[in-house]
């Protein structure tokens, strides 16, 4: 079955770069049609897709956030990492990582890890 | 900017149906925007309900319904249980390889 974990830093200071890592299992991003998206949730706000990445290597951002994200893929580790430079306190949120095999949905979830940014 | 938007709340009785809908700051909604549907509870990560308008995602029971409606997509809840008291967001395929999400309903059962 299909799993995925997100992980990284709990707590980053402002101005920092935040990297994080999503490990899944359950499917290989060589497969045509497999995609990775990272998503975010502050607290008590909406969710906001960030960025993905497919099994071609296209990559995809949020138009509002690109200019601070890189998304990439380790295929021989089941890894996709997502980086976002320039921390501030207004990214405080859970971040998601999610499957997709069409463009349009997500099909699994991983459970999320809360990421804080405080001095 | 386009933003998704979506009814900030909505109260429904145990049994009873609610309708959600998901639109456009500027445009209708259509089959084209593939919508999708995705229900949280606090603490939780989302759970996929319905995608390609209405197909429903496996497991999930046949009282979610989707449909558009009108210019907007909507989530139909037929026989509200308690366990449905939950947040429900809206996500559109906004072509170019963005999605948006909506702001999210919150659906309280009582």
């Amino acid at each position: 079955q299909v799993t995925m974990k997100e992980s990284g830093p709990a707590l980053v200071k402002p101005t920092q770069t935040l990297t994080l890592t999503c490990t899944f299992s359950g499917f290989s991003l060589s497969t045509s049609a497999m995609r990775v998206s990272w998503i975010r949730q502050p607290p008590g706000k909406a969710l906001e897709w960030l960025a993905r990445i497919d099994w071609d290597d296209d990559k995809f951002y949020s138009t509002s956030l690109k200019t601070r994200l890189t998304i990439s893929k380790d295929t021989s580790k089941n890894q996709v990492v997502l980086t976002m430079t320039n921390m501030d306190p207004v990214d405080t949120a859970t971040y998601y990582c999610a499957r997709m095999i069409a463009t349009s949905y997500f099909d699994y979830w991983g459970q999320g890890t809360l990421v804080t940014v405080s001095s | 900017q386009t933003v998704v938007t979506q009814e900030p709340s909505f109260s429904v009785s145990p049994g009873g149906t609610v309708t959600l809908t998901c639109g456009l700051s500027s445009g209708s909604v259509s089959t084209n925007y593939y919508p999708s549907w995705y229900q949280q509870t606090p603490g939780q990560a989302p759970r996929t309900l319905i995608y390609s308008t209405n197909t429903r995602s496996s497991g999930v029971p046949d009282r979610f319904s989707g449909s558009i409606l009108g210019n907007k997509a909507a989530l139909t809840i037929t026989g509200a249980q308690a366990d449905d008291e939950s947040d429900y967001y809206c996500l559109l395929y906004m072509g170019s390889g963005i999605v948006l999400f909506g702001g999210g309903t919150k659906v309280t059962v009582l």
